[in-house]
């Protein structure tokens, strides 16, 4: 089993829609959560990260969290065009290092 | 605010000749410093990180090296190229060990 694991998509989802990203990951003593941008080409950008239960939202982006179920997810609200990109899951196992995810490619359709 | 560099942008190698990627972080003190390398299609794999001038910790054993002569440099090596070291290798730093990681703009490398 993977220590993070993401579908690799793509992603479909019209302009203005709601697009939903999840990640999995196998090592329960995980302590924080990332989730990067990247556009094709070009290096990942940090959106947004999480530590505790639960919500938190920044913009049209909340990232979800739930430690019981070892699941994080992000969602991306009135979604854009311009967010047609590959979405990276990244966890802080403990081991004071971050695993990525393969990435899910979102493409949103005007 | 911090600042990465990395350079050069793109690079095409033959097999067999020698690699110095460099990277530099401005804005910032003590950052813990990463190597990785995406291969395409494929996610990040890291390579090196370092804690501290000439600390560098190896997570795949693999014909490239890594060293940090400066506090805010971090430089990868290889004395010999292998047609699967191409990749893009990206460069991150982060204030500590387990936070975000901010990423430089990369270096697309091309072994032939």
């Amino acid at each position: 089993q993977k220590e993070v694991e993401q579908n690799s998509g793509p992603l479909s989802v019209p302009e203005g829609a709601i697009a939903s990203l999840n990640c999995t990951y196998s090592d329960r003593g995980s302590q924080s959560f990332f989730w990067y941008r990247q556009y094709s080409g070009k290096s990942p950008e940090l959106i947004m990260f999480i530590y505790s239960n639960g919500d938190k939202e920044d913009g049209r982006f909340t990232a979800q969290l739930n430690k019981a179920s070892q699941y994080v997810s992000l969602l991306i609200r009135d979604s854009q065009p311009s967010d047609s990109a590959t979405y990276l899951c990244a966890v802080n196992t403990g081991f004071q290092k971050l695993v990525f995810g393969t990435g899910t490619r979102l493409l949103v359709s005007p | 605010s911090q600042t990465i560099h990395q350079w050069p942008a793109t690079l095409v190698q033959p097999v067999g000749s020698p690699l110095s990627l460099e990277c530099t972080v401005e804005g910032t003190s003590n950052p813990n410093l990463y190597w990785y390398r995406q291969a395409a299609g494929r996610g990040l794999q890291l390579l090196f990180y370092s804690v501290g001038i000439g600390q560098i910790s190896s997570e795949v054993p693999q014909n490239l090296s890594a060293s940090r002569p400066q506090d805010r440099q971090f430089i990868l090596s290889s004395k010999k190229l292998l047609l699967s070291d191409s990749g893009f290798y990206l460069c991150a730093w982060s204030p500590g060990l387990g936070y975000e990681q901010f990423f430089g703009p990369g270096t697309r490398l091309t072994v032939l």
